[in-house]
């Protein structure tokens, strides 16, 4: 199986702060990375598609990077409402598989 | 609007059998391939099986092969998930998804609101 690793696991952040969290691949994915956005009780969020593109609707803040096994996730300026967990997912290989996530806290 | 509902939770038995349904609205079911997540407490999503659109395919993680069985019933716009042989290690809410395009490989777009399943004696 391929193995998503993302970092940090915490990261505590401010209102207005740039954020980035990282995730990589235990081998080569080409563009085939999601991001999802998850709060307490909920099912996760879409965010982002084939590692850079944004899905309609979601807030310009959010942009994805990267290719074959390093990717990022950046918030340009936190919001309130971004207080949650991310997590990336690989779907270039059955069986598709979830970082473990990364919890962004208020500081 | 796009919705996909999730039922048939609840809690079984070790060894006992579940079978979850997950009723989708809005978008044109039979061309998308459908799958299943799941979510152990406090743990990240794990993907368990997936379907074509057609059901001509289907795919399983190897934690739940033999034991699992995905099927879509593209008249009555429902995916189903029997699972046989439950063990502890199977409590999670578990989630039906949508994958985004008319493809095989994609991102999940759309996911219901979970059905809970507890594993216990």
């Amino acid at each position: 199986d391929i193995q998503m690793t993302q970092s940090p696991s915490t990261l505590s952040a401010s209102v207005g702060d740039r954020v980035t969290i990282t995730c990589r691949a235990s081998q080569s994915i080409s563009s085939n990375l999601a991001w999802y956005q998850q709060k307490p009780g909920k099912a996760p969020k879409f965010l982002i598609y084939k590692a850079s593109s944004l899905e309609s609707g979601v807030p310009l803040r959010f942009s994805g990077g990267g290719s074959g096994t390093e990717f990022s996730l950046t918030i340009s300026s936190l919001q309130p409402d971004d207080f949650a967990t991310y997590y990336c997912q690989q779907y270039d290989t059955y069986p598709w598989t979830f970082g473990q996530g990364t919890k962004v806290e208020i500081k | 609007q796009v919705q996909l509902v999730e039922s048939g939770g609840g809690v079984v038995q070790p060894g006992g059998s579940l079978r979850l349904s997950c009723a989708a609205s809005g978008f044109t079911f039979s061309s998308y391939g459908m799958y299943w997540v799941r979510q152990a407490p406090g743990k990240g999503p794990e993907w368990l099986a997936g379907i074509w659109f057609d059901g001509s395919k289907k795919f399983y993680r190897e934690s739940v092969r033999g034991r699992f069985t995905i099927s879509r019933d593209n008249s009555e716009n429902t995916l189903h998930l029997q699972m046989n042989s439950l063990r502890a290690e199977d409590t999670a809410v578990y989630y039906c998804a949508k994958i985004r395009t008319i493809g095989t490989g994609d991102a999940f777009d759309i996911w219901g609101q979970g059905t809970m399943v507890t594993v216990s004696s």
